[in-house]
């Protein structure tokens, strides 16, 4: 099956810091890539659809400026969370629907941000 | 909000016992997806349901999509402990962007 990774697979960082987290399409071609928030025990929360070569379409009350999202190319998008806090530290994962579209969806596997 | 309601949040059996996880919304969806969770790791998909009424198997597990395709149940038969995990059903709204929104999770856990 489509394979997806993530990079990092952990990060910690200090309150104020910047991070980018990758998220790469191994061996198929992604034109869209959405990102997820999961909170400890919980289900996932959609937080924006990656859209590659325009801007991402983001959810209510996600702060585009908070959370920003490039698709650079059609293996790569990077979620980088600006300036961030302890309430930011979560576990993001990101998804890409497969060859066949988008009745399968292949998730990669996660990054657990830390913010101290 | 939270368009997808799972039941049972948690479900903690013996291993050989079924059970039953069931998603449910007040919404049409075009698609629904099943998936399995480990900690620490990304959703892994199980199933993809698109027609109303339409019944799945995988191996113990049997799917199926309501004949409205507003819900969706797991059924597992003899439950082994390797079933454990996070369960997730993630519906799919084909209006403007193509997209999952996931349902709230049924943690289950298989006792050997």
């Amino acid at each position: 099956g489509a394979v997806v990774s993530q990079h990092p697979s952990r990060v910690i960082c200090k309150s104020g810091t910047s991070v980018k987290i990758e998220c790469r399409s191994l061996d198929f071609q992604a034109t869209t890539m959405f990102w997820y928030r999961q909170f400890p025990k919980q289900s996932l929360m959609l937080m924006a659809t990656s859209n590659e070569g325009s801007k991402a379409t983001y959810e209510q009350g996600v702060e585009k400026d908070k959370f920003l999202i490039n698709h650079a190319s059609l293996t790569l998008s990077t979620l980088t969370v600006t300036s961030a806090h302890p309430e930011d530290s979560s576990f993001y994962i990101c998804s890409a629907p497969g060859p066949a579209g988008f009745y399968e969806q292949y998730f990669g596997p996660g990054t657990r941000l830390t913010v101290t | 909000t939270q368009l997808l309601e799972q039941s049972p949040q948690f479900l903690s059996i013996q291993e050989g016992e079924n059970l039953t996880v069931y998603c449910n919304s007040s919404s049409v969806f075009s698609s629904l997806q099943w998936y399995r969770q480990e900690p620490g790791e990304g959703p892994v998909l199980l199933v993809t349901v698109v027609t109303g009424g339409e019944v799945k198997k995988l191996k113990r597990l049997t799917f199926q999509f309501g004949d409205a395709r507003k819900d969706s149940s797991l059924h597992i038969t003899a439950a082994q402990p390797g079933d454990t995990g996070l369960y997730l059903c993630a519906g799919a709204r084909a209006s403007g962007t193509y997209k999952y929104i996931f349902g709230t999770g049924t943690r289950l856990k298989v006792l050997a």
